[in-house]
């Protein structure tokens, strides 16, 4: 079945530990992406990933860092979690969109709360 | 920067009544969009993608359209059924029209009454 993983679904964890959420598609898509979705804020895109090893910032990148390593994986890495990171976090992969654009397959989400 | 709007916020209907959802955006340097569903506590689910050049998009009882001259595109869904009850999003590409970079909007909660 074609999908986007996360891992984990639901994180409760304190400030300043750092954490690390996994994200995986088995599509072998090019591009990944991660967003956080706030009330009354919407979906914001934190960063993305256009191929293995290219990387770039959306809009909200402060306080995330991410990598490429492998084409399946794009892990979101929290160096020193704050409160205001607080949020539910969603993976999502598609062909590489570039201007025609392809339909984005989306994660389950991660719900982080940050104490 | 491209800002997408979504209007209304919140829609109840009952069940039966065809129904349009607006999207609106500011950069209509744009060669597509997309809208989703999203379900509660749950992941997006793509629902059309629509090129500049198509004009129109169908899949069921949706239809979307955009209308990049007027910076406006529509989900149009016909005989509306309970299990349509959802958060509709609309997203647009960033300024300069590539998808690597999708600005959303803030959804339109739909309640479909039986």
């Amino acid at each position: 079945e074609a999908q986007v993983t996360q891992n984990p679904r639901y994180l409760i964890t304190v400030t300043g530990k750092k954490l690390t959420v996994t994200c995986s598609q088995n599509m072998n898509h090019e591009y990944m992406s991660w967003y956080r979705q706030d009330p009354g804020l919407g979906l914001r895109q934190i960063y993305y990933s256009m191929n293995v090893e290219v990387t770039d910032k959306g809009d909200v990148p402060e306080g995330y860092k991410v990598s490429r390593k492998e084409k399946r994986n794009f892990p979101l890495i929290l160096e020193s979690p704050s409160p205001n990171q607080t949020s539910l976090y969603f993976c999502a992969s598609s062909p590489n969109p570039g201007i025609r654009g392809y339909e984005q397959y989306f994660g389950p989400g991660t719900r982080l709360t940050v104490t | 920067k491209q800002e997408v709007t979504q209007i209304p916020a919140a829609l109840s209907v009952p069940e039966g009544e065809n129904l349009v959802l607006n999207c609106s955006f500011t950069d209509s340097a744009i060669y597509n969009l997309q809208w989703f569903r999203q379900d509660p506590g749950k992941g997006l689910t793509s629902l059309l993608l629509i090129q500049s050049s198509q004009r129109e998009q169908t899949s069921g009882r949706l239809n979307a359209s955009l209308d990049k001259s007027s910076g406006r595109s529509t989900l149009y869904i016909a005989a509306s059924q309970p299990g349509d009850s959802a958060t509709y999003l609309c997203a647009a590409p960033n300024s300069g029209g590539s998808n690597y970079k999708l600005t959303f909007g803030k959804g339109t909660l739909l309640t479909v009454n039986p």
